[in-house]
């Protein structure tokens, strides 16, 4: 089985940075996506790691170490548009995701 | 470029009825893939389609079926609706001719459904 452990809320100020973190203990998947959803719409792409390190876009960063079983997400410069839940999911093969539970980040002025 | 379009927005339906969920993929796209996403949960994997085909079954029991059309547009079929069926349904599409593609799936709006 795949158990994806990400904390269930988060607060942060406007401004600031903040790290989600994504757990998971598996025998194998092809790569870890980062996606963002806001309340009641479809989650949205915000990243893709394969390989170990630390992938850069923009004020979102994404880091994937296989050998830990551990991956965060780096929101800097947060805007308050930043408020939504982040979902760490793996592909587990021909565009399988499984899930995490999602991380709520609460963003205030 | 629509992107992935689903039908209907919004659905009541009452616990033993049957439903249909419609999903049209991303220009290009030739798999769809369905995930149900419980209030305050992850979205779980429930089946994906290629070439017509359920390619990949997630643990969903067999009241969960679906197919797809010639034109790569898909439906989920769900029959003897349980109160716990009650889930924003998601449609998502992508290329998937190989197993280590990491091609973006691009999620539709969802379908919210509502069993009572």
């Amino acid at each position: 089985g795949q158990n994806i452990d990400q904390p269930t809320e988060m607060t942060a100020t406007e401004g600031a940075i903040v790290q989600i973190n994504c757990t998971y203990q598996t025998s194998g998947f092809n790569g870890l996506f980062w996606y963002q959803q806001h309340a009641g719409e479809a989650p949205t792409f915000l990243s893709y790691n394969v390989l170990d390190g630390l992938e850069e876009k923009g004020r979102f960063s994404s880091f994937l170490s296989r050998s830990k079983g551990y991956s965060y997400l780096l929101l800097k410069e947060l805007q308050m548009k930043d408020s939504a839940s982040y979902l760490c999911a793996l592909n587990s093969g021909f565009q399988k995701l499984v899930f995490g539970t999602g991380t709520r980040l609460l963003v205030s002025p | 470029d629509a992107g992935v379009t689903q039908s209907p927005t919004h659905l009541i339906k009452t616990r033993g009825q049957q439903v249909t969920l419609r999903c049209s993929p991303k220009s290009g796209h030739d798999t769809v893939s369905w995930y149900q996403q419980a209030l305050g949960q992850g979205p779980q994997f429930i089946f994906q389609y290629y070439e017509e085909e359920e390619r990949q079954r997630g643990n969903f029991p067999d009241r969960f079926s679906g197919h797809q059309f010639p034109n790569y547009s898909s439906e989920l079929n769900v029959n003897a609706l349980l109160l716990g069926d009650s889930a924003l349904y998601l449609c998502a599409s992508s290329l998937g001719d190989r197993w280590d593609s990491s091609y973006e799936q691009y999620f539709g709006p969802g379908t919210r459904l509502t069993v009572t």
